[in-house]
């Protein structure tokens, strides 16, 4: 179930498998690049953030990739499950204006 | 501790009409957002608010405007609805420092017809 290099509006993953979800970006001056999640009926929920120096952070079951070199960003969702289920958004940040990504809709196959 | 509350979270309208989106936040945030989205586009940046007192345009921001009213509240208006304007439009706030975390309200949903 993983998806790397492409940025794709869809993925399906099965129960307990890794994700991995893309998205590029376009403004070099972004300081801050972001994964939201949202649910069906609901608002974005903050998943976890990365700062442009860095190249990789971790939360609990969540890595961030930074690539500024070819302005790649991605997710990785360890062991996913069926709560996984949404819609992720990436977004960067250049001081105080914050732009989203057109959304990757996961789906996890029981 | 309601975080942000958006009203009305729904609405119909006939084109031409006017209306004002309400939000507020309780969690003592400087800046303020409006976003719009719509099927396969994400969510678009309409206006934002840095701080009390200051306001600034967004990627889509034609046909709406926007007030700070004060530290807590950011409303939206359409002064004269479209069926372009349909959509689901969101609230969100960010606390001063520089990360990204947005705390969105539930959203909007509005139908100009």
């Amino acid at each position: 179930g993983e998806n790397v290099g492409l940025h794709l509006p869809t993925l399906s993953v099965q129960e307990g498998d890794n994700s991995i979800i893309n998205c590029a970006y376009s403004n070099s001056a972004s300081d801050y690049f972001i994964w939201y999640k949202q649910e069906s009926g609901k608002g974005p929920q903050f998943i976890i953030d990365i700062r442009s120096n860095m190249d990789k952070r971790q939360g609990q079951r969540v890595t961030v990739l930074l690539n500024k070199t070819v302005k790649h960003l991605s997710l990785q969702i360890a062991a996913t499950q069926p709560g996984d289920s949404a819609v992720y958004f990436c977004a960067e940040k250049d001081d105080y204006k914050l732009s989203f990504g057109a959304g990757t809709t996961v789906t996890v196959r029981a | 501790n309601a975080g942000v509350t958006q009203t009305p979270k729904f609405q119909v309208l006939k084109t031409g009409q006017s209306m004002t989106l309400q939000c507020a936040q309780d969690m003592n945030h400087n800046s303020m957002y409006w976003y719009r989205q719509d099927p396969g586009m994400g969510l678009r940046l309409i206006y934002y608010s840095a701080s009390e007192g200051t306001t600034d345009k967004g990627e889509v921001p034609n046909g709406y405007n926007v007030s700070r009213l004060n530290k807590r509240e950011f409303s939206l208006r359409l002064e004269s609805a479209a069926p372009s304007q349909t959509s689901v439009y969101f609230c969100a706030s960010k606390t001063h420092d520089k990360t990204g975390e947005l705390f969105f309200g539930e959203g909007s949903r509005l139908t100009v017809l």
